[in-house]
């Protein structure tokens, strides 16, 4: 299986700054990857997929990046409703894999 | 707007059975790949597999392939997961979820519902 290493595991940031998180994979997969946020009692949400597709409704202050190995998520100007917990998921081979995850507090 | 509701999680004993279903709501059920998604606690999330609109191809993570069958009724919206010889190790939030039409990614998710497995 691909193995997807997400870093950092917690990330601090306060409103307005912009964070970058970075989502590693064990072998080549394209532009396979999706995005999702995490909120305490709702569903997850996706926010990217092919690497750097925004999902529709998704806010412009999200961006995503990278091919083959290495990808990062980028969050500019930080919103309050930001601070939650962020996955990377690849799709290029079977079983897809998660990164463990990011979560982002406030500083 | 979307909504998928799983339902049928709680306390079951090791070795026993069960089915959890997912309604759901406010699309086109029959147009779409249905997959359901487990996470324990404290780790991560893990892909079980997913099945296709007519239920002709139904894909499982191999090491969870001999536990877990996936279905789905269209007629009723629901998709399902059945579950058999669950062990401690099954205690997990169990997610269904809805893919993208680009690739086995999720556009949907529910929230998830949660199995504990313990006597």
């Amino acid at each position: 299986d691909v193995q997807m290493t997400q870093s950092p595991s917690y990330l601090a940031a306060s409103p307005g700054e912009s964070v970058s998180i970075s989502c590693k994979a064990s072998k080549s997969i394209s532009t396979y990857l999706a995005w999702y946020q995490e909120k305490p009692g709702k569903a997850n949400k996706l926010l990217i997929y092919s690497g750097s597709t925004l999902q529709s409704g998704t806010p412009s202050r999200f961006s995503g990046s990278g091919s083959g190995t290495d990808f990062t998520l980028t969050i500019r100007s930080l919103e309050p409703e930001d601070f939650t917990v962020y996955y990377c998921q690849h799709y290029n081979e079977y079983p897809p894999t998660f990164g463990a995850g990011t979560k982002l507090e406030l500083k | 707007e979307v909504k998928l509701v799983e339902s049928g999680g709680g306390l079951v004993q090791p070795g026993r059975s069960l089915k959890l279903s997912c309604a759901a709501s406010g699309f086109s059920f029959n147009d779409y790949w249905m997959g359901w998604v487990r996470q324990a606690p404290g780790k991560g999330l893990e892909w079980i597999g997913e099945i296709n609109q007519d239920s002709s191809t139904i894909n499982y993570t191999p090491s969870l392939k001999d536990k877990f069958t996936i279905s789905r009724d269209n007629a009723q919206n629901t998709l399902y997961l059945q579950m058999s010889k669950l062990g401690s190790e099954d205690t997990a939030i169990y997610y269904c979820a809805r893919f993208g039409w680009w690739g086995n990614y999720f556009d949907y998710w529910g929230q998830g519902v949660m199995v504990t497995v313990s006597s």
